[in-house]
């Protein structure tokens, strides 16, 4: 089974613009998950989609948007950057059965605002 | 606001050592699992712990929930460089799909 795959690694922009981010889960998959990690605030919950609709949404201001598709896929939208979200983004899926919620992530956008 | 504290934040040791790393919270989880991360990369799960109590183990790692279920311990028997990286422990407060992560411990095996 491929793993969960996540467009682009890196990213460079500039403040004031907007950015995309695209996350493919593992085939079967019903959630996916963001988490945006820096080192003073470490991995902090963004938010869930599960079957099309956001089930859960962390602590981040509306600037941070995301979606997701009929086939999982997900997208992460973040408008108007600042300097502060220069962070590594993860996309993680999760089977969600039985009760339990197991992550796993792909490898990360790292996303730099200059 | 459920938090996890994790400790230490630091640990650097030599080939063959054992360590212990801890997870703690005030909040009861349905869940918790440990990760481990290495520079540049997604963090990989290592394992889930659901029943208060339980302790599984991986080669030469032991985990361990406590009987409360609001934390956890990683141990680590004879530590290789291999071991190196960031082991993050989080759990799900409910069935929700969010995880709670902690501050992560960075652990550094000398040869």
């Amino acid at each position: 089974k491929a793993g969960v795959t996540q467009t682009p690694r890196y990213l460079i922009k500039t403040r004031g613009q907007q950015v995309t981010l695209s996350c493919s889960p593992i085939s079967g998959h019903r959630s996916v998950s963001w988490y945006q990690q820096t080192p003073g605030q470490g991995l902090q919950f963004l938010f869930e989609y599960f079957s099309e609709t956001q089930r859960n949404k962390g602590n981040f201001p509306g600037r941070f948007s995301g979606r997701q598709f009929s086939n999982s896929r997900s997208e992460m939208n973040v408008s108007t950057l600042e300097l502060g979200d220069s962070a590594l983004y993860l996309c993680a899926s999760s089977p969600r059965t039985g009760g339990i919620t197991e992550a796993f992530f792909g490898q990360g956008t790292r996303l730099t605002v200059v | 606001t459920q938090l996890l504290e994790q400790s230490p934040q630091f640990l650097s040791i030599q080939e063959g050592e054992n360590l212990t790393v801890y997870c703690n919270s005030s909040s009861v989880f349905s869940s918790l699992q440990w990760y481990r991360q290495e520079p540049g990369e997604g963090p990989v799960l290592l394992v889930t712990v659901v029943t208060g109590g339980e302790v599984k183990k991986l080669k030469r790692l032991t985990f361990q929930f406590g009987d409360a279920r609001k934390d956890s311990s990683l141990h680590i028997t004879a530590a290789q460089p291999g071991d190196t990286g960031l082991y993050l422990c989080a759990g799900a407060p409910s069935n929700t799909g969010k995880l709670i992560f902690g501050q992560g411990t960075t652990l550094q095996v000398k040869p």
